[in-house]
């Protein structure tokens, strides 16, 4: 168990829908990261957080945003989804804001869009 | 995006044999981590590697930051049935404020028992 929690673990939704992930990184953990995993694709990074602030931009949506909350979870918002969505999502956390910090993961959330 | 050159893509071995992998890059990176993922559950992290050369180990893995910095190698000894999975490297370039992992396709890894 890495202690980072995600929910949904799984989510089936329609085509143009919105929908919200949740993670809780490591206690003590202010960095936050997501990523996407295609069906037999590597992990796709699209966005960190650290302490509540935009740290970096990897490959992210513009129908897809993220945030920080001053209890250090984070959502990741997906809007106006298509099939091409589905996939698993992960977050993960480190300590600090560096990249190249240790990050865990967490269980993932499955997205099936329909 | 830009990516590592992770190689082999699969394996399948026999239970008991040793396993070699390694990625590779065009630029310099100062960090070097490798990943393993069952399928279905998020990616964990097996070894963390942050000056050219060190070789350090975690059980029957090894993993090198090479001397360059342009690469890294993992290696597994004595494979059993639990080594199944895809192990993934993930670099940090040595670019002033890039914050991001690089990350390799991965490397599957199947073991005959």
């Amino acid at each position: 168990d890495s202690g980072v929690t995600q929910t949904p673990k799984h989510l089936i939704t329609a085509t143009g829908q919105r929908v919200t992930l949740r993670c809780s990184p490591r206690s003590g953990d202010l960095s936050v990261y997501w990523y996407q995993q295609s069906l037999d694709q590597g992990l796709q990074f699209l966005i960190q957080y650290y302490n509540g602030e935009e740290r970096a931009k990897g490959n992210i949506l513009e129908r897809f945003s993220a945030q920080q909350f001053p209890d250090l979870h984070s959502e990741l918002n997906l809007s106006s989804l298509e099939l091409g969505d589905s996939a698993l999502y992960f977050c993960a956390s480190s300590a600090r804001d560096s990249g190249g910090q240790e990050q865990y993961f967490g269980p993932g959330t499955r997205l099936t869009v329909t | 995006g830009q990516q590592l050159n992770q190689s082999p893509q699969s394996m399948f071995i026999q239970e008991g044999e040793d396993v070699s992998m390694n990625c590779t890059s065009s630029s310099i990176f100062n960090t070097w981590l490798w990943y393993k993922q069952d399928p279905g559950e998020g990616p964990v992290l097996l070894i963390a590697l942050y000056k050219a050369g060190e070789l350090t180990s975690n059980g029957r893995l090894t993993a090198q930051f090479g001397i360059t910095r342009k690469d890294s190698f993992l290696n597994i000894s004595a494979s059993i049935p639990s080594d199944v999975g895809i192990y993934f490297c993930a670099g940090q370039l040595d670019a002033g404020n890039n914050r991001k992992l690089i990350w390799g396709l991965g490397t599957s890894l199947a073991v005959n028992p």
